[in-house]
């Protein structure tokens, strides 16, 4: 089993919908929480990070971490076509060495 | 003005040959990465070093090998290459944002199919 479970998808939503990215980790010592975007043929690039629990909002992105079921979401309000890519968990624990998820590909329709 | 570069973006070649990627960052930092993502997005840590010491390697054949002539470089020669080394590979460097976290820039992969 994988320290952190992402679903594939891939997920394909009409524009403006209200997407949910979500991951599960089983390592309790994580504690920073990552989403990074990758546009096709491109790097990741870090969208944003939360630290423990609790919700983080920036514009449109939501990140949300609930610890006590190891659980996390990104959630992109009013999606739009650029918000097309595959989106990455990360965590990081003790070391700053950071534990991917294997990415949800997410299309939104135009 | 590229953060993090590689080069080449796409690589083809025949299963035995030897290979080199390379990878430079204009961004001072200390700690530069690679990582392999295979077809299904997942990014696996290879490398990492800091300040050109090598401070992480995984589980990796020791057909690769990577090398930092000074901090801003990190070059990844792979020799004997197998079926199974197609994919594509990431270069990054890192930022510290706490003694536990930090921020990746990764540059735009190398796109490796080997034949």
């Amino acid at each position: 089993q994988k320290e952190v479970e992402q679903d594939p998808g891939p997920l394909s939503v009409p524009e403006g919908a209200i997407v949910s990215l979500n991951c599960t980790y089983s390592n309790s010592a994580f504690q920073y929480f990552m989403w990074y975007r990758q546009y096709s043929r491109k790097g990741p690039e870090l969208l944003m990070y939360t630290y423990s629990s609790g919700n983080k909002e920036d514009g449109r992105f939501t990140a949300q971490v609930d610890k006590s079921s190891k659980y996390i979401s990104l959630f992109i309000r009013d999606s739009q076509p650029s918000d097309s890519a595959t989106y990455l968990c990360a965590m990081t624990g003790s070391a700053r060495q950071l534990t991917f998820g294997s990415g949800t590909q997410l299309t939104v329709l135009p | 003005d590229t953060a993090v570069s590689q080069t080449p973006k796409y690589l083809v070649t025949q299963m035995g040959n030897d290979k080199s990627i390379k990878c430079e960052q204009n961004l001072g930092h200390d700690t530069m990465y690679w990582y392999k993502q295979d077809s299904k997005k997942f990014l696996k840590i290879m490398f990492s070093y800091n300040n050109k010491e090598l401070i992480i390697n995984e589980t990796v054949p020791n057909r690769f090998s990577p090398k930092s002539p000074d901090k801003a470089h990190l070059n990844l020669h792979i020799n004997s290459l197998e079926l199974g080394d197609s994919a594509v590979y990431f270069c990054a460097s890192s930022q510290v944002l706490s003694t536990t976290n930090e921020k990746l820039f990764f540059g735009s992969g190398t796109q490796l199919s080997v034949l």
